[in-house]
């Protein structure tokens, strides 16, 4: 099946550093991927979608300031969390929808930890 | 504002039982509706897709039914086993939305011995 790597798998940072965080799809190509957040015992929240050649589109409530994304190819998108707090500190996971079906592949996450 | 309920927060049952997972949902008319595990620290993988017109759907051991007129979706996991604990999800989409899912809160199966 369909692949997503995400890297780092896991970051920790200090209180007003920016942290990018890259997710790539190996074997097929994404025009569109998703980006969600996922706090302790909570569901997926998705924050915005990235795409390929043009600008992300952010969730209400989702400063697109703080939280970059760039989708430069077809099997590259990076969210960078700027200026980050702690509060920030959450569980990252990106995804790329399938070209054949509603299903959508998703990475195995990050977890970023700021201090 | 749109709604999903998964039925419990946590859900015990022995080894060999059937665990039925419920997903209610309000405000929210979707094209299809998708199940999805979840392991501690790992993203979510696909499990089973369901669409506004299909009743039912079975893969080996799972099978998912679908009522728009409860906006209920049952998920079944038969002869349930250990490697079955984690958390499942699902997940709710329109057609023309780019793939954009609207994920439940998960319901987290432990299956005992």
């Amino acid at each position: 099946g369909a692949v997503v790597s995400q890297h780092p798998s896991w970051v920790i940072c200090k209180s007003g550093t920016s942290v990018k965080i890259e997710c790539r799809s190996l074997d097929f190509q994404a025009t569109t991927m998703f980006w969600y957040r996922q706090f302790p015992k909570q569901s997926l929240m998705l924050m915005a979608t990235s795409n390929e050649g043009s600008k992300a589109t952010y969730e209400q409530g989702v400063e697109k300031d703080k939280f970059l994304i760039n989708h430069a190819s077809l099997t590259l998108s990076t969210l960078t969390v700027t200026s980050a707090h702690p509060e920030d500190s959450s569980f990252y996971i990106c995804s790329a929808p399938s070209s054949y079906t509603d299903t959508q592949y998703f990475g195995p996450g990050t977890r970023l930890t700021v201090l | 504002s749109q709604k999903i309920e998964q039925n419990s927060e946590a859900l015990n049952i022995q080894e060999g039982k059937t665990a039925t997972l419920t997903c209610n949902y309000t405000n929210y008319s979707p094209a299809y509706l998708q199940w999805y595990r979840q392991d501690p620290g790992r993203g979510p993988v696909f499990l089973l897709l369901i669409r506004e017109n299909e009743k039912e759907k079975r893969k080996e051991r799972l099978k998912v039914t679908f009522d728009t007129t409860l906006k209920q979706s049952l998920f079944h996991i038969t002869a349930s086993q250990p490697a079955d604990s984690a958390t499942y999800l699902c997940a709710l989409g329109r057609t023309g939305t780019a793939s954009k899912l609207t994920f439940g809160t998960g319901t987290r199966l432990q299956v005992t011995l």
